[in-house]
């Protein structure tokens, strides 16, 4: 079974300054993706970021970098140089490549406020 | 390019009033299919899935249905709705394919609130 774990239901951090959001996940697959998503007041789903299990460097989009420590079982999500418009939840996902049904396992979230 | 469309974005309906929420993707084919419900400040409980037409996999049982008519439509309704029923309901896609790589494109979703 997968299963993800995201144990800061919020966070706080300052304009201009970088911020990480925990996951860690578990499975038994080899072969696995991992996921970030935004999803701002709105309620949109904003797909941020992606993370191969055999990627052996770390994923980077503009100002979002993952920190994936494939041993602890962990997939960080940093936002550097932090903006008001990236106050949102985030959710951590997971996608074991057995499925051939592709469902995605959310984390239960982290709402991430920025302040000026 | 694929896109997914999901309407209405926005639902006033009382107690005991049928549901219909349609989602429709373009640009693909045989994709997999998800209804997804998130009560408000929550995460995300799947609700219904489809590998393909007419095939629907409930997760949780409950007082709603899902159907797909066609490969890239999908259908979520109830006959009679409950005031728990109200939420924030997402469509989304996905590859159908055997690879860890694919994750979900997401309609805007529908705000419901039942009363």
């Amino acid at each position: 079974a997968q299963k993800i774990t995201q144990t800061q239901p919020g966070m706080f951090v300052q304009e201009k300054e970088a911020v990480t959001l925990d996951c860690t996940y578990d499975t038994s697959d080899q072969s696995y993706g991992l996921f970030w998503y935004k999803q701002p007041s709105s309620g949109e789903m904003i797909f941020l970021i992606y993370q191969g299990s055999y990627d052996e460097q770390n994923a980077t989009e503009g100002r979002y970098s993952l920190n994936f420590q494939k041993a602890r079982k962990s997939a960080n999500l940093v936002i550097s140089a932090s903006q008001l418009g990236d106050s949102a939840m985030y959710f951590c996902a997971m996608r074991g490549r057995g499925s051939t049904l592709g469902r995605l396992y959310f984390g239960r979230g982290t709402q991430l406020t920025v302040w000026p | 390019s694929q896109t997914i469309h999901q309407w209405p974005a926005t639902l006033v309906q009382p107690v005991g009033s049928p549901l219909s929420l349609e989602c429709t993707v373009e640009g693909t084919s045989n994709p997999n299919l998800y209804w997804y419900r998130q009560a408000a400040g929550r995460g995300l409980q799947l609700l219904f899935y489809s590998v393909g037409i007419g095939q629907i996999s409930s997760e949780v049982p409950q007082n709603l249905s899902a159907s797909r008519p066609q490969d890239r439509q999908f259908i979520l309704s109830s006959k009679k709705l409950l005031l728990s029923d109200s939420g924030f309901y997402l469509c989304a896609w996905s590859v159908n394919a055997r690879a860890a790589t694919y994750g979900y494109t997401f309609g805007s979703g529908t705000r419901l609130t039942v009363v």
